[in-house]
Protein backbone atom coordinates (compact mmCIF):
# COMPACT_ATOMS: atom_id res chain seq x y z
CA UNK A 1 0.00 0.00 0.00
CA UNK A 2 1.18 3.88 -0.35
CA UNK A 3 3.06 4.82 2.98
CA UNK A 4 4.70 7.42 4.18
CA UNK A 5 7.84 6.28 6.57
CA UNK A 6 8.82 9.06 8.86
CA UNK A 7 12.32 9.35 11.23
CA UNK A 8 13.59 9.51 13.66
CA UNK A 9 10.61 8.34 15.86
CA UNK A 10 11.80 10.60 18.49
CA UNK A 11 14.61 13.37 19.48
CA UNK A 12 15.99 14.77 21.95
CA UNK A 13 18.20 18.08 21.60
CA UNK A 14 19.68 20.55 23.85
CA UNK A 15 17.87 24.20 23.16
CA UNK A 16 19.65 26.00 20.64
CA UNK A 17 20.95 22.77 18.83
CA UNK A 18 19.51 21.96 15.30
CA UNK A 19 16.66 19.27 14.45
CA UNK A 20 15.85 17.84 11.19
CA UNK A 21 13.13 15.05 10.58
CA UNK A 22 12.93 13.02 7.34
CA UNK A 23 9.77 11.54 5.24
CA UNK A 24 10.37 8.91 2.74
CA UNK A 25 7.41 7.55 0.38
CA UNK A 26 8.02 4.15 -1.92
CA UNK A 27 6.15 6.27 -5.34
CA UNK A 28 5.81 9.67 -6.64
CA UNK A 29 3.76 11.89 -4.30
CA UNK A 30 1.51 14.66 -5.99
CA UNK A 31 2.46 17.22 -2.81
CA UNK A 32 3.39 16.99 0.72
CA UNK A 33 2.22 18.59 4.01
CA UNK A 34 3.89 19.14 7.43
CA UNK A 35 1.87 19.52 10.07
CA UNK A 36 2.68 20.05 14.27
CA UNK A 37 1.45 18.79 17.22
CA UNK A 38 1.98 20.59 20.61
CA UNK A 39 1.48 18.12 23.40
CA UNK A 40 -2.17 17.50 24.39
CA UNK A 41 -3.13 19.50 21.41
CA UNK A 42 -4.54 18.93 18.29
CA UNK A 43 -1.99 18.70 14.54
CA UNK A 44 -1.88 22.36 12.79
CA UNK A 45 -0.79 22.92 9.44
CA UNK A 46 2.56 24.11 8.83
CA UNK A 47 3.22 24.32 5.39
CA UNK A 48 2.32 22.52 2.10
CA UNK A 49 5.00 21.46 -0.71
CA UNK A 50 3.91 20.54 -4.43
CA UNK A 51 6.61 21.32 -6.63
CA UNK A 52 9.93 18.96 -7.50
CA UNK A 53 13.09 20.20 -5.46
CA UNK A 54 11.10 23.07 -3.66
CA UNK A 55 12.16 25.07 -0.30
CA UNK A 56 10.20 27.11 1.96
CA UNK A 57 11.23 29.06 4.89
CA UNK A 58 9.33 29.77 8.02
CA UNK A 59 11.56 32.09 10.55
CA UNK A 60 13.77 29.19 11.89
CA UNK A 61 11.76 26.00 10.00
CA UNK A 62 13.11 25.11 6.23
CA UNK A 63 10.82 22.50 4.59
CA UNK A 64 12.28 20.70 1.43
CA UNK A 65 10.47 18.27 -1.45
CA UNK A 66 13.17 15.64 -3.14
CA UNK A 67 13.37 16.42 -6.55
CA UNK A 68 12.12 12.83 -7.23
CA UNK A 69 9.13 14.03 -5.23
CA UNK A 70 9.55 10.62 -3.22
CA UNK A 71 11.18 12.18 0.26
CA UNK A 72 11.00 15.74 1.91
CA UNK A 73 12.78 17.34 5.19
CA UNK A 74 11.99 19.69 8.10
CA UNK A 75 15.14 21.44 9.32
CA UNK A 76 14.76 23.89 12.82
CA UNK A 77 17.42 25.90 13.37
CA UNK A 78 18.48 26.72 16.96
CA UNK A 79 15.76 24.89 18.08
CA UNK A 80 13.90 26.62 21.24
CA UNK A 81 11.29 25.33 23.97
CA UNK A 82 8.50 26.36 21.54
CA UNK A 83 9.15 24.16 19.11
CA UNK A 84 8.72 20.97 21.34
CA UNK A 85 5.66 18.58 19.87
CA UNK A 86 5.34 16.25 17.45
CA UNK A 87 5.70 16.58 13.73
CA UNK A 88 3.96 14.77 10.88
CA UNK A 89 4.23 14.97 7.37
CA UNK A 90 1.34 14.05 5.35
CA UNK A 91 1.73 12.80 1.42
CA UNK A 92 -0.81 13.34 -1.25
CA UNK A 93 -0.06 10.42 -3.51
CA UNK A 94 -2.90 11.79 -5.64
CA UNK A 95 -5.90 9.96 -4.19
CA UNK A 96 -7.95 12.79 -2.70
CA UNK A 97 -6.84 11.76 0.80
CA UNK A 98 -3.84 12.24 3.09
CA UNK A 99 -1.73 9.69 4.23
CA UNK A 100 0.35 10.93 7.42
CA UNK A 101 3.79 9.68 8.43
CA UNK A 102 4.03 8.28 12.05
CA UNK A 103 5.06 11.60 13.54
CA UNK A 104 8.50 12.98 15.38
CA UNK A 105 8.50 13.72 18.61
CA UNK A 106 10.85 16.78 19.46
CA UNK A 107 11.45 17.40 23.26
CA UNK A 108 13.60 20.22 24.07
CA UNK A 109 16.52 19.90 27.45
CA UNK A 110 16.97 23.49 28.92
CA UNK B 1 -9.43 25.01 15.86
CA UNK B 2 -12.49 26.22 17.41
CA UNK B 3 -14.38 25.84 13.90
CA UNK B 4 -14.02 22.71 14.12
CA UNK B 5 -16.13 20.57 17.41
CA UNK B 6 -15.86 17.60 18.62
CA UNK B 7 -18.23 15.94 21.47
CA UNK B 8 -17.34 14.67 23.73
CA UNK B 9 -13.60 15.04 24.71
CA UNK B 10 -13.73 11.98 26.91
CA UNK B 11 -15.34 9.12 26.85
CA UNK B 12 -15.21 6.03 28.92
CA UNK B 13 -16.97 2.95 28.32
CA UNK B 14 -17.37 -0.75 28.46
CA UNK B 15 -16.83 -3.20 25.93
CA UNK B 16 -19.80 -3.67 23.36
CA UNK B 17 -21.69 -0.21 23.90
CA UNK B 18 -22.46 1.71 21.28
CA UNK B 19 -20.56 4.85 21.18
CA UNK B 20 -20.73 8.05 18.93
CA UNK B 21 -18.56 10.42 18.48
CA UNK B 22 -19.51 14.13 16.94
CA UNK B 23 -17.90 16.20 14.95
CA UNK B 24 -19.59 19.64 13.85
CA UNK B 25 -17.37 22.82 11.91
CA UNK B 26 -18.57 26.23 11.12
CA UNK B 27 -16.14 26.64 8.09
CA UNK B 28 -18.10 25.42 5.27
CA UNK B 29 -15.99 22.71 4.25
CA UNK B 30 -17.05 20.22 1.98
CA UNK B 31 -14.38 17.75 3.35
CA UNK B 32 -14.82 16.11 6.59
CA UNK B 33 -12.56 13.10 7.53
CA UNK B 34 -12.39 11.15 10.63
CA UNK B 35 -8.54 9.60 12.14
CA UNK B 36 -7.38 7.60 14.75
CA UNK B 37 -3.99 8.12 16.40
CA UNK B 38 -1.74 6.14 18.76
CA UNK B 39 1.60 6.44 19.93
CA UNK B 40 4.02 5.07 17.28
CA UNK B 41 1.39 4.59 15.03
CA UNK B 42 0.78 8.46 13.87
CA UNK B 43 -2.82 9.40 12.33
CA UNK B 44 -4.90 7.00 10.35
CA UNK B 45 -7.73 7.44 8.22
CA UNK B 46 -10.83 5.82 9.29
CA UNK B 47 -13.75 7.26 7.18
CA UNK B 48 -14.05 10.55 4.53
CA UNK B 49 -16.40 12.44 2.72
CA UNK B 50 -16.65 14.94 0.57
CA UNK B 51 -20.15 16.09 0.23
CA UNK B 52 -23.51 15.36 2.30
CA UNK B 53 -24.43 11.25 1.88
CA UNK B 54 -20.88 10.52 0.72
CA UNK B 55 -19.38 8.15 2.44
CA UNK B 56 -15.58 6.66 1.68
CA UNK B 57 -13.54 4.11 3.43
CA UNK B 58 -10.11 4.89 4.84
CA UNK B 59 -7.10 3.18 5.86
CA UNK B 60 -8.82 1.20 8.77
CA UNK B 61 -12.69 1.39 8.89
CA UNK B 62 -13.33 -2.08 10.29
CA UNK B 63 -15.70 -1.99 13.51
CA UNK B 64 -16.37 2.19 12.61
CA UNK B 65 -19.59 3.39 10.88
CA UNK B 66 -20.17 7.38 10.02
CA UNK B 67 -22.92 9.42 8.93
CA UNK B 68 -22.86 12.93 7.16
CA UNK B 69 -26.23 14.29 6.97
CA UNK B 70 -25.63 17.49 6.61
CA UNK B 71 -22.45 19.70 5.60
CA UNK B 72 -21.58 20.36 8.86
CA UNK B 73 -21.95 17.07 10.46
CA UNK B 74 -19.96 14.44 10.73
CA UNK B 75 -20.49 11.44 13.09
CA UNK B 76 -18.02 8.68 13.77
CA UNK B 77 -20.07 4.91 15.26
CA UNK B 78 -18.04 2.35 17.48
CA UNK B 79 -21.24 -0.22 16.74
CA UNK B 80 -19.90 -2.64 19.83
CA UNK B 81 -16.61 -1.11 21.09
CA UNK B 82 -13.51 -3.25 21.61
CA UNK B 83 -10.61 -2.33 23.90
CA UNK B 84 -8.12 -1.76 21.02
CA UNK B 85 -10.43 1.16 19.87
CA UNK B 86 -9.30 2.65 22.75
CA UNK B 87 -7.38 5.85 20.97
CA UNK B 88 -7.65 8.95 20.32
CA UNK B 89 -9.76 10.46 17.69
CA UNK B 90 -9.53 13.44 15.13
CA UNK B 91 -11.96 14.89 12.89
CA UNK B 92 -10.91 17.13 10.51
CA UNK B 93 -12.24 19.39 7.34
CA UNK B 94 -10.70 20.23 4.67
CA UNK B 95 -12.37 22.75 1.41
CA UNK B 96 -12.99 21.23 -2.08
CA UNK B 97 -10.13 21.28 -5.19
CA UNK B 98 -8.01 18.91 -4.46
CA UNK B 99 -5.66 18.19 -1.09
CA UNK B 100 -5.56 21.25 0.55
CA UNK B 101 -4.71 21.52 4.20
CA UNK B 102 -7.03 19.94 6.58
CA UNK B 103 -8.04 21.56 9.99
CA UNK B 104 -8.35 19.51 13.28
CA UNK B 105 -11.03 19.39 16.08
CA UNK B 106 -9.46 19.12 19.52
CA UNK B 107 -9.83 15.36 19.49
CA UNK B 108 -11.83 12.94 21.30
CA UNK B 109 -9.92 10.53 24.16
CA UNK B 110 -11.87 7.75 23.94
CA UNK B 111 -11.18 4.64 26.53
CA UNK B 112 -12.75 1.05 26.06
CA UNK B 113 -12.38 -1.31 29.68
Amino acid sequence: GQQVMQIPQYQHVQEGEDFTTYCNSSTTLSNIQWYKQRPGGHPVFLIQLVKSGEVKKQKRLTFQFGEAKKNSSLHITATQTTDVGTYFCAGDFGNEKLTFGTGTRLTIIP
Amino acid sequence: DADVTQTPRNRITKTGKRIMLECSQTKGHDRMYWYRQDPGLGLRLIYYSFDVKDINKGEISDGYSVSRQAQAKFSLSLESAIPNQTALYFCATGPGRGNQPQHFGDGTRLSIL
